[in-house]
């Protein structure tokens, strides 16, 4: 089973739509981020958060909102989508552990088109 | 702030091909360094990682050297296959603000062909 897992694959929404997309972990790191993946444009951060009470800005956090329902649930929520926000969009988690070496680890990837 | 800037795709190699993909970095102190690999329809991985200058991260036939000097951290493999077509990232940490991010380049498209 994957370790991290993301839900749902791929959605189709409508301009002013709410959206929600979720992403569960079974690696028990405390450390998860969502970012969005655009062609030329790399991965960008949306957010991330070092515990269930500690949420943090990314870089382009305008439009999205989340929550941390659980060290192992961090959820993206779109509350009115737009075109631009179509997108590939990535959540991740890490542990810094003893070396603070920062790897991440990827879930698959959700595919999200607004029409 | 901290940056990073990896030479643009696609790049198309035939089989057991040489590649190099370049990354160079903007950073303060000396960070960290990683190439994660995005296969078609699938998420980053981790493909290999440097912690200091002059380590050499090496993986599944793929090396780079953590060059302080020119600040860059090349990808390369001596002979390519099918098999390794994919997207590849160069990322660093941005530590700002208290928050372990990663920073990554724009992703270097890898295809190679029979």
């Amino acid at each position: 089973d994957a370790d991290v897992t993301q839900t749902p694959r791929n959605r189709i929404t409508k301009t002013g739509k709410r959206i929600m997309l979720e992403c569960s972990q079974t690696k028990g790191h405390d450390r998860m981020y969502w970012y969005r993946q655009d062609p030329g444009l790399g991965l960008r951060l949306i957010y991330y958060s070092f515990d269930v009470k500690d949420i943090n800005k990314g870089e382009i956090s305008d439009g999205y909102s989340v929550s941390r329902q659980a060290q192992a649930k961090f959820s993206l929520s779109l509350e009115s989508a737009i075109p631009n926000q179509t997108a590939l969009y990535f959540c991740a988690t890490s542990d810094p552990g003893t070396s603070g070496s920062y790897t991440q680890y990827f879930g698959p990837g959700t595919r999200l088109t607004v029409l | 702030g901290d940056s990073v800037t990896q030479m643009e795709g696609p790049v198309t190699l035939s089989e057991e091909a040489f590649l190099t993909i370049n990354c160079t970095y903007t950073a303060t102190g000396y960070p960290s360094l990683f190439w994660y690999v995005q296969y078609p329809g699938e998420g980053l991985q981790l493909l290999l990682k440097a912690t200091k200058a002059d380590d050499k991260g090496s993986n599944k036939g793929f090396e780079a050297t953590y060059r302080k000097e020119t600040t860059s951290f090349h990808l390369e493999k001596g002979s390519v296959q099918v098999s390794d077509s994919a997207v590849y990232f160069c990322a660093l940490p941005a530590i700002t603000g208290g928050g372990n991010k990663l920073t990554f380049g724009t992703g270097t498209q890898l295809k190679v062909e029979l």
